[in-house]
């Protein structure tokens, strides 16, 4: 099985909080959240690797946070949306985080902000 | 620093033609540098990686990218365009270090005509 990404797609209001889910690939140690705006290329926003802590270096403000439990799922939510934050939100998987593994990506959560 | 530039945001072929989209990167290392591409309404693929074992690498579905160091540029290739490439091609650098952080260029949309 692949990563995993929950919900497919998003629909909300301005202003409301959105948790996006992550599952990646069984064993993989590396975890990794981007996101694709329309015509834009992907931005980083945060690395999970093992048990170490989190590159958050890419988070574009304190509304975003992400969390990793037991070393598997994660979840990334925004509070308070707007409605830039509209965009594709990918994440992906790599075994043991080394920039020579290939990441696998999920699908994609296509939020949308009203 | 790492960055990639991607010549062209769109680059349209006839079928059968050859297809070439260009790269261009920069490392205060020796970078990992891969090519992803990503078809509609789909997270990204893999498409190769390049590991410093040849310069010339193949991938999936003909495609094939050479490094070249003096002029650090990472192009890719394919003899011969089918309709089913038509997609939105990424290339990527990594750090060359444990860091499993990646580096995205803004992506090349490929159109292939009949």
């Amino acid at each position: 099985a692949g990563v995993s990404q929950s919900p497919s797609n998003k629909v909300t209001e301005k202003g409301k909080d959105v948790e996006l889910r992550c599952d990646p690939i069984s064993g993989h140690t590396a975890l990794y959240w981007y996101r694709q705006s329309l015509g834009q290329g992907l931005e980083f926003l945060i690395y999970f690797q093992g048990n170490s802590a989190p590159d958050k270096s890419g988070l574009p403000s304190d509304r975003f946070s992400a969390e990793r439990t037991g070393g598997s799922v994660s979840t990334l939510t925004i509070q308070r949306t707007q409605q830039e934050d509209s965009a594709v939100y990918l994440c992906a998987s790599s075994g043991q985080g080394d920039s020579n593994q290939p990441q696998h990506f999920g699908d994609g959560t296509r939020l949308s902000i009203l | 620093a790492q960055s990639v530039t991607q010549l062209g945001s769109h680059v349209s072929v006839s079928e059968g033609a050859l297809v070439l989209l260009r790269c261009n990167y920069s490392s205060s290392v020796p970078p990992y540098l891969f090519w992803y591409v990503q078809y509609p309404n789909q997270g990204l693929q893999l498409l190769l990686k390049y590991t410093s074992a040849a310069t010339l690498v193949k991938g999936i579905n003909g495609f094939e990218a050479e490094f070249k160091k003096s002029e650090t540029s990472f192009h890719l290739t394919k003899p011969s365009a089918h309709m089913s490439d038509a997609a939105e091609y990424f290339c990527v650098v990594g750090r060359g270090s444990t860091l499993g952080r990646l580096y995205f260029g803004r992506g090349t949309q490929l159109t292939v005509w009949p």
